[in-house]
């Protein structure tokens, strides 16, 4: 059974730092990988979307890499800003299902 | 492009009634669409895969008969939540998937429904 671990669930940092949020999934046989946001009581904002046969997409100044065989991806956010609070959720598509972390809540702080 | 709509956005109701939650595709066609509920703090859980034209494909441990999915057509799909009861009450996020794009198999997300029984 996929799991798909987000460490930590929460991350508090100053305006203008770059920072990393990593997610990992047990089975490295997945179609894609997905990026997400979500603000509160909201639904989910697709951010990226990484093909197993990709390493990275970037968009803006968002960039995310996959390391499929170590069953890794790392989303990197440049000089963050507090509109970038939200909880950010990773999923991993196989079988046609989505199976998703438990995200990580990101505070950027003025 | 692509976006999903849901309806409503927020419902309270009482224990023992039912509720129906819409999922539309407004600009795309959709085969295929999934039913979702969180609850605070949590991941999004996968309840059922809903086909248009045939039966929902359900998770282990949802039920089939309290959680009713129907697929009527390519831009819409409904769950119907009956005799709720108080711990029914969850975020319900649905999403489809393009039947024409095909190929990167993403999903649009809904905006959810707040779901809550007194």
């Amino acid at each position: 059974k996929q799991e798909v671990t987000q460490i930590p669930a929460a991350l508090s940092v100053p305006e203008g730092e770059n920072l990393v949020l990593n997610c990992s999934f047990t089975d490295s046989a997945i179609y894609n990988l997905q990026w997400f946001r979500q603000d509160p009581g909201k639904g989910l904002t697709s951010l990226l979307l990484i093909q197993s046969s990709q390493r990275e997409q970037t968009s803006g100044r968002l960039n995310a890499s996959l390391d499929k065989s170590s069953g890794r991806s790392t989303l990197y956010i440049a000089a963050s800003q507090p509109g970038d609070s939200a909880t950010y959720l990773c999923a991993v598509q196989a079988n046609s299902k989505l199976t998703f972390g438990k995200g990580i809540t990101l505070s950027v702080r003025p | 492009g692509a976006v999903v709509s849901q309806h409503p956005s927020w419902v309270i109701c009482k224990s023992g009634t039912s509720v129906k939650i819409e999922c539309r595709s407004l600009d795309f066609q959709a085969t295929t669409m999934f039913w979702y509920r969180q609850f605070p703090k949590q991941s999004l859980m996968l309840m059922a895969t809903s086909n248009e034209g045939s039966k929902a494909t359900y998770e282990q441990g949802v039920e089939k008969d309290k959680f009713l999915i129907n697929h009527a057509s390519l831009t819409l799909s409904t769950l119907t939540v009956t005799s709720a009861h108080p711990e029914d009450s969850s975020f319900y996020i649905c999403s489809a998937r393009d039947s024409v794009a095909g190929g990167a198999y993403e999903q649009y997300f809904g905006p959810g429904t707040r779901l809550t029984v007194t």
